[in-house]
């Protein structure tokens, strides 16, 4: 079962825009964490929130957590054509201590 | 260089075989995971394992199986009763039993021809 949706499915913007992405999730969480996939690879860890934290920074990426909406949105600020890849947020339920859950993902697209 | 491997990158199999995807790990993970991702969608869990000797099923367990011999290695076998197994298979492994972040391999495409 999928625990998190991403929103939207796809987003295509314009090199220098920010874009984005927002996550739901049905359950109570330990944590949150966003991951990245360019096209036939593995995924990469982009950053982790975790329950009783509202906001985390990781360079140009903005992470926001509302527990009580059980939401989360990913902010990629100045986005380069390289940040071209899918994107999907994975959530550990309270109670599943080490296994995550994965979203549908969001292909972003950044045009040059 | 430290990281997880898989191989094969690509792997095609005939219908009724059996056969089984590599995974090694050298960051000294306790544990490992397979996931199977379909086009265009989310990854769903196989199979997880925390200790050596010891794995359990995930959401999708059925038409596959695992062992966990060594800390290192994480082997996957889609067997003929998985009704529909071309897809792009994941592994990946994390520190203790706890996670904090997860690191996947390069991942192995599955065809059933």
């Amino acid at each position: 079962s999928q625990q998190g949706e991403e929103d939207p499915q796809a987003l295509s913007i314009q090199e220098g825009e920010n874009a984005t992405m927002n996550c739901s999730y049905k359950t109570s969480i330990n944590n949150l964490q966003w991951y990245r996939q360019n096209s036939g690879r593995g995924l990469v860890h982009l950053i982790l929130i975790r329950s009783n934290e509202r906001e985390k920074h990781s360079g140009r990426l903005r992470v926001t957590l509302d527990t009580s909406k059980k939401s989360s949105s990913l902010l990629i600020t100045a986005s380069r054509a390289a940040d071209t890849a899918s994107y999907f947020c994975a959530t550990v339920p309270s109670n599943a201590g080490n296994m995550l859950t994965f979203g549908g993902g969001t292909r972003l697209m950044v045009k040059p | 260089d430290g990281g997880i491997t898989q191989s094969p990158k690509y792997l095609f199999r005939k219908e009724g075989q059996n056969v089984t995807l590599s995974c090694e790990q050298n960051l000294n993970h306790d544990a490992m995971y397979w996931y199977r991702q379909d086009p265009g969608q989310g990854l769903r869990l196989i199979y997880y394992s925390q200790i050596v000797n010891d794995f359990q099923k995930g959401d999708i367990a059925e038409g596959y199986s695992v062992s966990r011999e060594k800390k290192e290695s994480f082997p996957l076998t889609v067997t003929s009763a998985q009704k529909n197994p071309t897809a792009f298979y994941l592994c990946a492994s994390s520190m203790g039993t706890q996670v904090v972040r997860q690191f996947f391999g390069p991942g192995t495409r599955l065809t059933v021809l």
